[in-house]
C-alpha cells in the first residue's frame, strides 16, 4: 500500500518549456488535490476533482490544467513554464464521503524550478 | 485577508518544555478545524483533528474558540522529535472538501 505517490521528485525547467507532473492513490478515494507550496504562503489549492470525472479551480488555477485520468490518477500540467512556477508541488487525496471526509493523504511533493 | 494566520515562529523550546501557539481563521461559517504536521521537505501529515469541546491526544491538546475564531495547539514535555511546522488547516463546508492551510508555525526543540 504505496499511499499517494508522485513522479518526478525534482525537475528543472526552462522558461516556456511545458511537463506533466503525475499523482496516482491506491487508497481509494474520491477526492484528489494538487497543491503548491511556496515559503511563507502555505499551501495554495491549484485543481481538485471531488470525484472521478470531475475538475474545479482551486485559489491558483492560472498556467495550469488537470486531467483525472481515473479514480487513481490526477495529473497537472504546465503548458509554459514561468519563473513564477518554481515551488513545491503536492498533490493529495481524501476519501470524500463518509467520515473521515476532510483528511488528506499527501504525496512526498516534486520540487520544481524554472529557469 | 489570509483565511487561515499562524505566527510563524520560531518557537525554541527545551526538552521537556510546554509550548502553545494559535491560529486564527477569518470564515465564522468553517465547519472544521484541524493540525497537520510537516517535517522540513517532507509532505504534511496529519495530527489531529480540533473538536469543539477540546481535545487530546497523548501530549497534544487542541482547542476551539468559536466565538473569537481562534484555535490553539499546546505540546507538554516536548521531545527532540516534536521539532516541525504545525500547519493550522480550516474547512469551510460540510459539502465542499477543500481545505484552507495557514502558512505554519516552526517549532524547534533543543536537547
Amino acid at each position: 500500500n504505496a499511499g499517494v505517490t508522485q513522479t518526478p521528485k525534482f525537475q528543472v525547467l526552462k522558461t516556456g518549456q511545458s511537463m506533466t507532473l503525475q499523482c496516482a492513490q491506491d487508497m481509494n478515494h474520491n477526492s484528489m488535490y494538487w497543491y503548491r507550496q511556496d515559503p511563507g504562503m502555505g499551501l495554495r489549492l491549484i485543481y481538485y476533482s471531488a470525484s472521478e470525472g470531475t475538475t474545479d479551480k482551486g485559489e491558483v488555477p492560472n498556467g495550469y490544467n488537470v486531467s483525472r485520468l481515473n479514480k487513481r490518477e490526477f495529473s497537472l500540467r504546465l503548458e509554459s513554464a514561468a519563473p513564477s512556477q518554481t515551488s513545491v508541488y503536492f498533490c493529495a487525496s481524501s476519501p470524500g464521503q463518509g467520515l473521515p471526509s476532510y483528511e488528506q493523504y499527501f504525496g512526498p511533493g516534486t520540487r520544481l524550478t524554472v529557469t | 485577508r489570509k483565511e487561515v494566520e499562524q505566527d510563524p515562529g520560531p518557537f525554541n523550546v527545551p526538552e521537556g518544555a510546554t509550548v502553545a501557539f494559535n491560529c486564527t481563521y477569518s470564515n465564522s461559517a468553517s465547519q472544521s478545524f484541524f493540525w497537520y504536521r510537516q517535517d522540513c521537505r517532507k509532505e504534511p501529515k496529519l495530527l489531529m483533528s480540533v473538536y469543539s469541546s477540546g481535545n487530546e491526544d497523548g501530549r497534544f491538546t487542541a482547542q476551539l474558540n468559536r466565538a473569537s475564531q481562534y484555535i490553539s495547539l499546546l505540546i507538554r514535555d516536548s521531545k527532540l522529535s516534536d521539532s516541525a511546522t504545525y500547519l493550522c488547516v480550516v474547512n469551510d463546508s460540510p459539502n465542499d472538501y477543500k481545505l484552507s492551510f495557514g502558512a505554519g508555525t516552526t517549532v524547534t526543540v533543543r536537547a
